[in-house]
Parts: C-alpha cells; sequence; structure tokens
C-alpha cells in the first residue's frame, strides 16, 4: 500500500521568507501527484497537479517538483505573506483508481 | 459553476441513527470519491466511483454504503451510526483520461458528530 509521508507537520516562518515543502511516497508507480491547500474547517482548494511524465509545475508564487525515481515532491513557496497561512496537503495517484494523501504540513506566516 | 457542493454541512446524530450524505457536482466528471479527515491520519478513501452505475470500495468502507445515483450525484450513507465515524466527509470529483485520474476537486465537507 502507498504511503505518503510530509514532513514536517507544522512550520512557521517570517512574512517573505521563501520555504520549501516536503512530500515523499513510497511506491513510484504514480500517475500524478496533485498538491492542495485546505484553510481551518474547510475543503481543500487543488494547487498544482503534476503528471508522472513531467519534472515540476508553477502557478504564480508556487513551483512544485516531482522525483519519481527517489520518492519526493516538494512545494516552493517564493515570498510567502499571511495569506498563505494554511495546512498543505499531498496526494499520489497510481493504479487502482485511488488517492493516497499526506497527513499534511500546517504553515503559519508571522506578519 | 458550483463545483462540487456537499449537504448537510452539519449534522448530529446518536449512536444507532441512520442518514444519507448527498454529493452532486457539475463538471460532468465520471469518477466521484468520498473520504473522511481524521486527525493525524489523513484524508482515506472511503468508496469511489469510476463511472456512472459502477461502484469499490476504498481504504475503509465498513460501516458506510454509496449509491451512484447518476452522473452528477453520488451518495453516502450510515446505516447504524457509530461513534467512530465521527469525522468530516469530503466528497471528491475528477475526469480520467485514458484511464488516468486527473485533477480532483472537492467538496467544502460535512461535519458529523455520532453521540
Amino acid at each position: 500500500k502507498q504511503e505518503v509521508t510530509q514532513i514536517p507537520a507544522a512550520l512557521s516562518v517570517p512574512e517573505g521568507e521563501n520555504l520549501v515543502l516536503n512530500c515523499s511516497f513510497t511506491d513510484s508507480a504514480i500517475y500524478n501527484l496533485q498538491w492542495f491547500r485546505q484553510d481551518p474547517g474547510k475543503g481543500l482548494t487543488s494547487l498544482l497537479l503534476i503528471q508522472s511524465s513531467q519534472r515540476e509545475q508553477t502557478s504564480g508564487r508556487l513551483n512544485a517538483s516531482l522525483d519519481k525515481s527517489s520518492g519526493r515532491s516538494t512545494l516552493y513557496i517564493a515570498a510567502s505573506q499571511p495569506g498563505d497561512s494554511a495546512t498543505y496537503l499531498c496526494a499520489v495517484s497510481g493504479s487502482g483508481n485511488q488517492f493516497y494523501f499526506g497527513t499534511g504540513t500546517s504553515l503559519t506566516v508571522i506578519p | 459553476n458550483a463545483g462540487v457542493t456537499q449537504t448537510p454541512k452539519f449534522q448530529v446524530l446518536k449512536t444507532g441513527q441512520s442518514m444519507t450524505l448527498q454529493c452532486a457536482q457539475d463538471m460532468n466528471h465520471n469518477s466521484m470519491y468520498w473520504y473522511r479527515q481524521d486527525p493525524g491520519m489523513g484524508l482515506r478513501l472511503i468508496y469511489y466511483s469510476a463511472s456512472e452505475g459502477t461502484t469499490d470500495k476504498g481504504e475503509v468502507p465498513n460501516g458506510y454504503n454509496v449509491s451512484r445515483l447518476n452522473k452528477r450525484e453520488f451518495s453516502l450513507r450510515l446505516e447504524s451510526a457509530a461513534p467512530s465515524q465521527t469525522s468530516v466527509y469530503f466528497c471528491a470529483s475528477s475526469e480520467p483520461t485514458s484511464g488516468i485520474n486527473n485533477e480532483q476537486f472537492f467538496g467544502p465537507g460535512t461535519r458529523l458528530t455520532v453521540l
């Protein structure tokens, strides 16, 4: 069974700092990896989807990379803002039509 | 374009009661999913439906049943609620390409408490 890990569980940074969130998975036979943002008491908002054939995807201040062979993905957030404070989740999709989620990294950006 | 909608937003049940959580999507997606989210455990798949008329068990199906009513709607039923089913329930949808799942879109969730 695919295991997805996100470290650290919580991260606090000052506003303006660039930061990296990590996601690792045990089975490299994935079709794609998706990063989400979840605000307290809310649903999940899709940020980026990386197909297995891609190395990275960018959206605004966000850049996600994927290294399938090592079972790792990173989400880079440039020039962090207080509005970026949320929990960030990654999920991988493989055979069997299922997605497997990590437990998330709770990010706090301090003004 | 509402995306994925879920009803109700909140529900409190007593042990043994039954209820149905409703989910609908207006993106014409074939695949739909039900997850539960518990503190420290991430999201776990309960059931999914790859297309209208098909359903399959996920990681934690015990105590639940589902119905894919049509392409838009996918409901989750708790026949006899237990305190262990206290959780936040999310519905999601996606549109596969050549059988491979693409981006998932989530509803706002249903917060269920079983006393």
